[in-house]
């Protein structure tokens, strides 16, 4: 079993809509939550980060962890085009600095 | 303008070849990394250094060798001995110890044949 399952979909949704992307987890050591979208052939880049439990909240995107179910989303409100792309979630625990990554979530928004 | 700048886009070489793949960055980050993506899997960490003169093993170092002898600089080389060396690699950087805030370059495509 990996450390981190994220649904590789595709996942097509008509822009406008609001989004949900989610990765779950096992190591319940894990501290640090990130969330990073990366277009075709380009570098990932960095979303939002957070640590511990709660929501965080950037401009149209939001990303939540449930640490108790082990369970971290990244919602996107009112989608557009531009947000067609790969979104991968990552997750440090505190006492060493090694990123463990999802496979990522294609993502298409439909004009 | 700061950020990290890998080298060159897109590379080929022939089984048996070692190859180096650039890294820079003039964010005065202390600390580097390289990764591996595969289609179908998360990125994996190769190498990590967070200070100039040293640097960790990550997941899946065997067949890759580093230096960091300058803070800007983090070059990686694939060795012959890499059985699968075609791959997407990815630089990254970040401050020290603020490795989940970490900023990636775009990426240098390998392909060995």
């Amino acid at each position: 079993q990996k450390e981190v399952e994220q649904d590789p979909g595709p996942l097509s949704v008509p822009e406008g809509a609001i989004v949900s992307l989610n990765c779950t987890y096992s190591n319940s050591a894990f501290q640090y939550f990130m969330w990073y979208r990366q277009y075709s052939r380009k570098g990932p880049e960095l979303l939002m980060y957070t640590y511990s439990s709660g929501n965080k909240e950037d401009g149209r995107f939001t990303a939540q962890v449930d640490k108790s179910s082990k369970y971290i989303s990244l919602f996107i409100r009112d989608s557009q085009p531009s947000d067609s792309a790969t979104y991968l979630c990552a997750m440090k625990t505190g006492g060493n600095e090694k990123l463990t990554f999802g496979t990522g979530t294609r993502l298409t928004i439909i004009p | 303008d700061g950020g990290i700048t890998q080298s060159p886009k897109y590379l080929f070489r022939k089984e048996g070849q070692n190859v180096t793949l650039s890294c820079e960055q003039n964010l005065n980050h202390d600390a580097m990394y390289w990764y591996r993506q595969d289609p179908g899997q998360g990125l994996r960490l190769i190498y990590y250094s967070q200070i100039v003169n040293d640097f960790q093993k990550g997941d899946i170092a065997e067949g890759y060798s580093v230096s960091r002898e300058k803070k800007e600089s983090f070059p990686l080389t694939v060795t012959s001995a890499q059985k699968n060396p075609t791959a997407f690699y990815l630089c990254a950087s970040s401050m020290a110890l603020r490795a989940y805030e970490q900023y990636f370059g775009p990426g240098t495509r390998l392909t060995v044949t």
